[in-house]
């Protein structure tokens, strides 16, 4: 079946534009995961949705980035007043919801933002 | 705080050599363990995942990993390189049902001919 998608694969914008990047989850996944991964660096966790709850936003950096999610499909990761050190490979996981135990999260190919 | 450490964040190995990638977490309570494969310009692909049932795990591609609770280590090993090896490869831990993954840095795997 279709894995994660994310879209743009590739974004260029400058410094203190708005940009928004999407995570299309895999179909029936309820939980959705961002995380961030700057040149030479390990990943680092934004934000988590369960459903279209979020109850884990402690990982976004700023109250310049947000997110949302409709429903349990599509996601939104938007950041205002981009700054260079936004620049990083942003990437979607997508992962059943465990009741017990802890099910794989399943990641997309990443958006690549970077800040001009 | 929960915190994954890979030790060497570049490994070179000769092709047809032991791959030994190190993990080392901090926790007091047992863990979820995993190893994910990174390819250039890709999305990560889990290798294997530990979920407390046999300590030693086997994965896709020939690796294995095994957990060892008095030394908090999870680390990952393919016996013979192969040049498709060669990728970043990251430990990552969760505690509990669908908690976000804590990362390490990640290890470079370079496989030479």
């Amino acid at each position: 079946g279709a894995g994660v998608s994310q879209s743009p694969s590739n974004k260029v914008t400058e410094k203190g534009k708005d940009v928004e990047l999407r995570c299309d989850p895999i179909s029936g996944h309820t939980a959705l995961y961002w995380y961030r991964q700057r040149l030479g660096q390990g990943l680092e966790f934004l934000i988590y949705f369960q459903g279209n709850s979020a109850p884990d936003k402690s990982g976004l950096p700023s109250d310049r980035f947000s997110a949302e999610r409709t429903g349990e499909s599509v996601s939104t990761l938007t950041i205002q007043r981009t700054q260079q050190e936004d620049s990083a490979v942003y990437l979607c996981a997508s992962s059943l919801t465990a009741t017990g135990g802890v099910y794989e999260q399943y990641f997309g190919p990443g958006t690549r933002l970077t800040v001009t | 705080a929960q915190s994954v450490t890979q030790l060497g964040s570049h490994v070179s190995v000769s092709e047809g050599a032991l791959v030994l990638l190190r993990c080392n977490y901090s926790s007091s309570v047992p863990p979820y363990l995993f190893w994910y494969v990174q390819y250039p310009n890709q999305g990560l692909q889990l290798l294997l995942k530990y979920t407390s049932a046999a300590t030693l795990v086997k994965g896709i591609n020939g690796f294995e990993a095994e957990f060892k609770k008095s030394e908090t280590s999870f680390h990952l090993t393919k016996p013979s390189a192969h040049m498709s090896d060669a990728a970043e490869y990251f430990c990552a831990v969760s505690y509990s049902g669908n908690t976000p993954l804590v990362f390490g840095k990640g290890t470079r795997l370079s496989v030479i001919a």
